[in-house]
């Protein structure tokens, strides 16, 4: 079965550092997401795109934060100068075109700032 | 913009024994509400959604329902085994390929064996 595969796993970074976080959604899907969740608490949406824009933005999606959809399989998210408050799991998730919103997660990536 | 409230936060059942997780949402609009099931250092999975269409689902030992008027959805799962421990997270959205999900804050689910 397809599934959405991230990486890295973990990264660990400096604070003012840039990080990219990348993502593989899954090959036939058309919508893709960017959600992260603090340890402990709820998953929060961040942004979504379709056809190379971005659809949504939260306001946690402030001018720090940009994606990319590089080429016809990757979707990144980065951050430009890193914060202590970005540590956090950054899940991906992609949807088909006509799925009724079924989103499929990916394993996450485990965003450390020291 | 939606806001969802999720209870309990954590649950602790016998196994064998049936758990309950209730969610509660703001935005009459949201029409699609998926149950997503995390286990440790995971990623969220899918394992049942429901929309307006319908006022319940059953999939084996679980089954969502949903109450539009009262804008308020459940999670049950019967006859619980130790592998359903878990964190259960409720979410609203409406209906279309490119919206964003609101979550709940999660259920922790403990099953004593």
């Amino acid at each position: 079965e397809p599934e959405v595969t991230q990486t890295p796993s973990h990264q660990v970074t400096q604070m003012g550092q840039e990080v990219i976080l990348r993502c593989v959604p899954i090959s036939n899907h058309l919508y893709f997401y960017w959600y992260r969740q603090i340890l402990g608490q709820k998953v929060e949406f961040l942004v979504s795109f379709y056809n190379n824009e971005i659809s949504e933005k939260s306001e946690i999606f402030d001018d720090q934060f940009s994606v990319e959809r590089p080429d016809g399989s990757n979707f990144t998210l980065k951050i430009r100068s890193t914060k202590l408050e970005d540590s956090a799991m950054y899940f991906c998730a992609s949807s088909e075109l006509d799925s009724d919103n079924e989103q499929f997660f990916g394993p996450g990536t485990r965003l450390t700032v020291l | 913009g939606e806001n969802v409230e999720q209870h309990p936060s954590t649950l602790s059942v016998q196994e064998g024994d049936s758990a309950v997780i209730k969610c509660t949402y703001s935005d009459s609009a949201s029409n699609y509400f998926p149950w997503y099931k995390q286990e440790l250092g995971k990623r969220p999975q899918l394992i049942i959604d429901i929309r307006s269409n319908v006022g319940e689902k059953k999939d084996q030992r679980i089954a969502v329902t949903l109450n539009k008027t009262a804008k308020h959805f459940s999670l049950h799962i019967t006859e619980t085994q130790p592998e359903d421990s878990a964190v259960y997270f409720c979410a609203a959205s409406k209906n279309r390929a490119d919206y964003k999900l609101s979550f709940g804050a999660g259920t922790t689910v403990t099953v004593r064996a």
